[in-house]
């Protein structure tokens, strides 16, 4: 089961382009890269999913060098509303029964100041 | 997306009591997680059910505390049992994408107070 290490807090102002390292680095083969982003009062809310390079989606981009032992989740132009904790688990796709993909390490609380 | 409706989203309860969180999902899903957020923490597994069988628990949860049922594909419950001050948390149901990805969806959860 890969381990995460991510900071637990970073602050940004607003506009500017915040990114987020997890490291992970007894990544395995199967394992996929997967980020949640969790407000207060409510539960996590999928962001961003990826395997190896470069993923990005309407809301951010997910930035996987080649050994794969770290990922950079990037959110482009912060508001306040991005402020939120943040969750980069590693699992494997293969496994049926999901369990690696389960685990959440302890976040990165992003604060965005006017 | 699935889409989870927790009840109730928040409850304050007294000690010795029960409580019994119901989940439910708008389709069939093979597991579903029950977890834990204590105060400025992040989320811990507490257990995994699934449809037909006894749910499986992770390691410091038993199922004498926290029993769950899972009477069928789109309903579960968790129940806090014999409560303490200690079990004041939030309490979040989740399933998994049922396409590629095993993307994890959420309900609002659940917020308990203890007194």
């Amino acid at each position: 089961l890969a381990k995460t290490t991510q900071p637990i807090s970073m602050d940004s102002y607003e506009g500017q382009e915040v990114n987020i390292t997890c490291s992970h680095n007894n990544i395995a083969t199967n394992d996929y890269i997967t980020w949640y982003q969790q407000f207060p009062s409510q539960g996590p809310r999928f962001i961003i999913q990826g395997y190896k390079t470069k993923v990005t989606n309407e809301v951010a981009s997910l930035f996987i060098p080649a050994d794969r032992k770290s990922s950079t989740l990037s959110l482009p132009r912060v508001s306040l509303s991005d402020t939120a904790v943040y969750y980069c688990l590693v699992g494997d796709m293969s496994d049926q029964t999901g369990a690696n993909n389960l685990f959440f390490g302890t976040g990165t609380r992003l604060t965005v100041i006017p | 997306s699935a889409v989870i409706s927790q009840k109730p989203s928040r409850d304050i309860c007294q000690r010795g009591t029960s409580l019994t969180i119901q989940c439910q999902v708008d389709s069939q899903v093979t597991m579903m997680f029950w977890y834990r957020q204590q105060p400025g923490q992040s989320l811990t597994l507490i257990a995994t059910a699934n449809q037909g069988s006894e749910a499986t628990y992770e390691s410091g949860f038993v199922i004498d505390k926290f029993p769950i049922s899972r009477p069928n594909l789109t309903f579960s419950t968790l129940t806090v049992s014999n409560m303490s001050p200690e079990d004041s948390s939030i309490y979040l149901c989740s399933v998994e994408d049922q396409g590629f990805g095993k993307k994890l969806f959420f309900g609002s959860g659940t917020q308990l107070s203890v007194l």
